[in-house]
């Protein structure tokens, strides 16, 4: 069974750090590309950012204007959201998904959530 | 950036209505479009793919058309666990974008 289990959400204060982890299992973790999507509270879903196979193509959304690292770990078969200069608007549900989008996104994690807040 | 125009952004319907949702891109997207549904408090459910090629296990009162840049997700008859929140999403180049979303509410 697919599974994808995130974890290192949290309150944090307005220009923190936080990194958020994807550990999964169920799978060859190598073989598939993968993403993080957000969900602010109330609010629609926005996709943040890309990660191929290797590690070697990364997007990210232009909201983002350079304060999130996506990375991963086959070895550790986990990925990565290294967050950065974190703001109150970037307070949403943080989801981990496998595969590349024209494929559609069958596999979600449950999210954490991040707050950021004084 | 390609911009997904999704309407409308709620609407309210009984159980075994025919409820109809569309999606504009800003520009040619092939058929890359996915369709999602999100009920409160869970993580997004794949609908469709590519426009109108139906996930395994969902129901068939589902279905997703495709016309140029308009993309229609179609329920034939609304049951009660239809009701949620959808989302199109355009898989056709980055940045990947999604649709404001359409919460289908109980009439």
């Amino acid at each position: 069974e697919v599974q994808l289990v995130e974890s290192g959400g949290g309150l944090v204060q307005p220009g923190g750090s936080l990194r958020l982890s994807c550990a999964a299992s169920g799978f060859t973790f190598s073989s598939y590309d993968l993403n993080w999507v957000r969900q602010a509270p109330g609010k629609g879903l926005e996709w943040l950012s890309y990660i191929s196979t290797t590690g070697d193509t990364r997007y990210y959304a232009d909201s983002l204007k350079g304060r999130f690292t996506i990375s991963r770990d086959n070895a550790k078969n986990s990925l990565y959201l290294q967050m950065n200069s974190l703001r109150a608007e970037d307070t949403a549900v943080y989801y981990c998904v496998r595969d590349r989008a024209s494929s559609g996104w069958a596999y979600w994690g449950q999210g954490t959530l991040v707050t950021v807040s004084s | 950036d390609i911009q997904m125009t999704q309407s409308p952004s709620s609407l309210s319907a009984s159980v075994g209505d025919r409820v109809t949702i569309t999606c504009r891109a800003s520009q040619s997207i092939s058929t890359y479009l996915n369709w999602y549904q999100q009920k409160p408090g869970k993580g997004p459910k794949l609908l469709i793919s590519v426009a109108s090629s139906l996930q395994t296990g969902v129901p068939s009162r589902f279905s997703g058309s495709a016309s140029g840049t308009f993309f229609t997700l179609t329920i034939s008859s609304l049951q009660p666990e239809d009701f949620a929140t959808y989302y199109c999403q355009e898989a056709y180049t980055m940045p990947l974008t999604f649709g404001g979303g359409t919460k289908v509410e109980n009439k």
